[in-house]
């Protein structure tokens, strides 16, 4: 248990709809970061927040956007979904901006 | 932009076999070094990282993994894997002292039979 949790772990919707998944980090880490992981693309990063604060951005769609509350929890919001949206969705989290990550258990989103 | 390769994308040996996972990157400058384990159904977790110093790095579980900066290889390596190494494994890398976003290869899949 990395001690980085993410909800929902499944999540199964229609095309066109909008979801948003959350990120809890490990106790004390700063930054969190949403990675995308599909059999075609592999593991893509698509955004940082350290301490409530975008930090760096990837290959994010502009259908997606993300946000990290004050208590340091991040919500990753995906609109407008296609079938090619479906994929596992991993946060991290570092105590800083550039520790090593620790990983979340991950949330299979399954786009019909 | 950097870019991870992992040459082997499904490697299959049996209990007790030696292991030798290719990984290569391009990027001029300095790096850090990263091989992530994910065991079926669970998440990513960090086997072993090279910062600096020793370019020979031992991680969890008896892997280790070596830097050699003139081939941009960073192959990991186990001397006699086991069933419970079934798994996947990536390799990363991130520009030190840049965004410390780190690139991920596409994935190695091992299985190791009884």
């Amino acid at each position: 248990d990395s001690g980085v949790t993410q909800t929902p772990k499944h999540l199964i919707t229609a095309t066109g709809q909008r979801v948003t998944l959350r990120c809890s980090p490990r106790s004390g880490d700063l930054s969190v970061y949403w990675y995308q992981q599909s059999l075609d693309q592999g593991l893509q990063f698509l955004i940082q927040y350290y301490n409530g604060e975008e930090r760096a951005k990837g290959n994010i769609l502009e259908r997606f956007s993300a946000q990290q509350f004050p208590d340091l929890h991040s919500e990753l919001n995906l609109s407008s979904l296609e079938l090619g949206d479906s994929a596992l969705y991993f946060c991290a989290s570092s105590p800083g901006q550039s520790d090593t990550q620790y990983f979340g258990p991950g949330t299979r989103l399954t786009v019909l | 932009a950097q870019s991870v390769s992992q040459h082997n994308h499904h490697v299959i040996l049996s209990e007790a076999a030696s292991l030798e996972l290719g990984c290569n990157y391009s990027y001029g400058g300095t790096v850090n070094l990263f091989w992530y384990v994910q065991y079926p159904g669970q998440h990513l977790q960090l086997l072993l990282k090279y910062f600096s110093g020793d370019p020979l790095v031992k991680g969890i579980k008896g892997f280790e993994a070596e830097f050699i900066k003139s081939k941009f290889s960073f192959n990991l390596r186990k001397p006699s894997v086991q069933w419970s190494d079934t798994a996947e494994y990536f390799c990363a890398v991130n520009e030190a002292g840049g965004s410390y976003i780190p690139t991920f290869g596409r994935g190695t899949s091992l299985i190791v039979h009884p």
